[in-house]
């Protein structure tokens, strides 16, 4: 049983390029989530799907784009790499929403450093 | 702004003993509570959570109180063992808002032997 699969688990970028990173879940959850975790910053939501076909803004969506692709995959694109980009990204997943007890299920992250 | 405040960066506790983990929120909005538990490498993983309906949640070695009106919880292990060693989340959300789960800073907890 997988749970929450990322993709890469690292990535050097340089600054102005593009990436997508991919994430999928099999646990036939509803809501997928992306996060970014910095020092001393937690986590902050960058965009999250309640559901297959919507979308919406979180905390920090500047500088990022979703597509939730089907009900199993939900990726991030970054257009054009920032350093203030670089972080540790983290996809999750929960059954239906926050309010399935807020139990977010994550995958390993991904290491991104933007030069 | 931040609505949930770890204000404890790091944790030394020795084993055997009991580890307490502090969170604040500011927004009186909030009122489901969890902790989350992060190993280094590792996604976050569900540790325990609480409703506003309650002041206290136990699971095992793990309780989580809720204090409203001081707009504080806390998160007791009892015993310690090595394998606590961890990074801590608190979080908080609201079942009245939109779908968003707002994270402390987090709280490295030490174990020693």
């Amino acid at each position: 049983n997988a749970g929450v699969t990322q993709t890469p688990k690292f990535q050097v970028l340089k600054t102005g390029q593009s990436m997508t990173l991919q994430c999928a879940q099999d646990m036939n959850h509803n809501s997928m989530y992306w996060y970014r975790q910095d020092p001393g910053m937690g986590l902050r939501l960058i965009y999250y799907s309640a559901s297959e076909g919507t979308t919406d803004k979180g905390e920090v969506p500047n500088g990022y784009n979703v597509s939730r692709l089907n009900k199993r995959e939900f990726s991030l694109r970054l257009e054009s790499a920032a350093p203030s980009q670089t972080s540790v990204y983290f996809c999750a997943s929960s059954r239906q929403g926050f309010f399935s007890g807020g139990k977010l299920f994550f995958g390993s992250g991904t290491q991104l450093s933007v030069l | 702004d931040q609505q949930v405040k770890q204000n404890s960066p790091s944790l030394s506790v020795q084993e055997g003993r009991i580890s307490i983990l502090n969170c604040d929120y500011t927004n009186s909005m909030f009122d489901y509570f969890l902790w989350y538990k992060k190993y280094p490498a590792e996604g976050p993983t569900f540790l325990i959570s609480i409703s506003s309906i309650k002041d206290k949640n136990e699971d095992g070695r793990f309780t989580v109180f809720l204090n409203k009106s001081a707009k504080h919880l806390s998160l007791h292990i009892v015993p310690s063992q090595p394998g606590d060693s961890a990074v801590y989340f608190c979080a908080a959300s609201s079942f009245g808002g939109a779908q968003k789960l707002v994270f402390g800073q987090g709280t490295r907890l030490t174990i020693n032997p």
